[in-house]
């Protein structure tokens, strides 16, 4: 059971380039989350999506945008890369929005130079 | 102040030891807590949901003080294998927000 999968693992990318960061989840889970993790500070939302065909900004969804592609799939974009973006972006899903019980994906390092 | 606050340790503790963390949290409409546990470069993990009579899952004791706006974990007979970063994790109501404490790091040595 692969539980919530996501890539790449890790990633570099230059100033003002975009990428996509992909996210899937095999439990069959309506919510889906696009978090952060920075050095002293805690996890921090960016995007969720409650349910499929719904998308809602997160505490800080600036210089990101995401796609809720069915019920598996939830990816988030990059459109300019800037260094303020380097980070470890994690991907979460959960039964349902009001389930706090989320499980993670194994994340993903991404450095912007 | 932080939504939700954490010694971020470490914690160095000899193996066999009792630990216990505390983490305080500002938002007083806050209704759910959880302990989440955090390998190093790895994914969050659900350790233990914590309720308001706390509760116990083998060597783990999870504590809610509502009065005082915090909750503890506390880890009896460290194990090696306990070695981790625990995150503390906050919710108010609706949408079920969570606010991730920065977490505590514990180092349990042979």
């Amino acid at each position: 059971n692969a539980g919530v999968t996501q890539t790449p693992k890790f990633q570099v990318l230059k100033t003002g380039q975009s990428m996509t960061l992909q996210c899937a989840q095999d439990m069959n889970h309506n919510s889906m989350y696009w978090y952060r993790q920075d050095p002293g500070m805690g996890l921090r939302l960016i995007y969720y999506s409650a349910s499929e065909g719904t998308t809602d900004k997160g505490e800080v969804p600036n210089g990101y945008n995401v796609s809720r592609l069915n019920k598996r799939e939830f990816s988030l974009r990059l459109e300019s890369a800037a260094p303020s973006q380097t980070s470890v972006y994690f991907c979460a899903s959960s039964q349902v929005a009001t389930n706090e019980k989320l499980f993670f994906g194994s994340g993903t390092q991404l450095s912007v130079l | 102040r932080k939504e939700v606050e954490q010694d971020p340790g470490p914690f160095n503790v000899p193996e066999g030891a009792t630990v216990a963390f505390n983490c305080t949290y500002s938002n007083s409409a806050s209704q759910s807590f959880f302990w989440y546990r955090q390998d190093c470069r790895k994914e969050p993990k659900l350790l233990m949901s914590v309720y308001s009579s706390g509760n116990e899952d083998g060597r783990f004791t999870a504590q809610l003080n509502r009065a005082s706006q915090y909750i503890s974990l506390l880890i009896r007979d460290s194990k090696l294998s306990d070695s981790a970063t625990y995150l503390c994790v906050v919710a108010a109501t609706g949408f079920q927000k969570l606010v991730f404490g920065t977490g505590t790091r514990l180092l349990v040595s042979p």
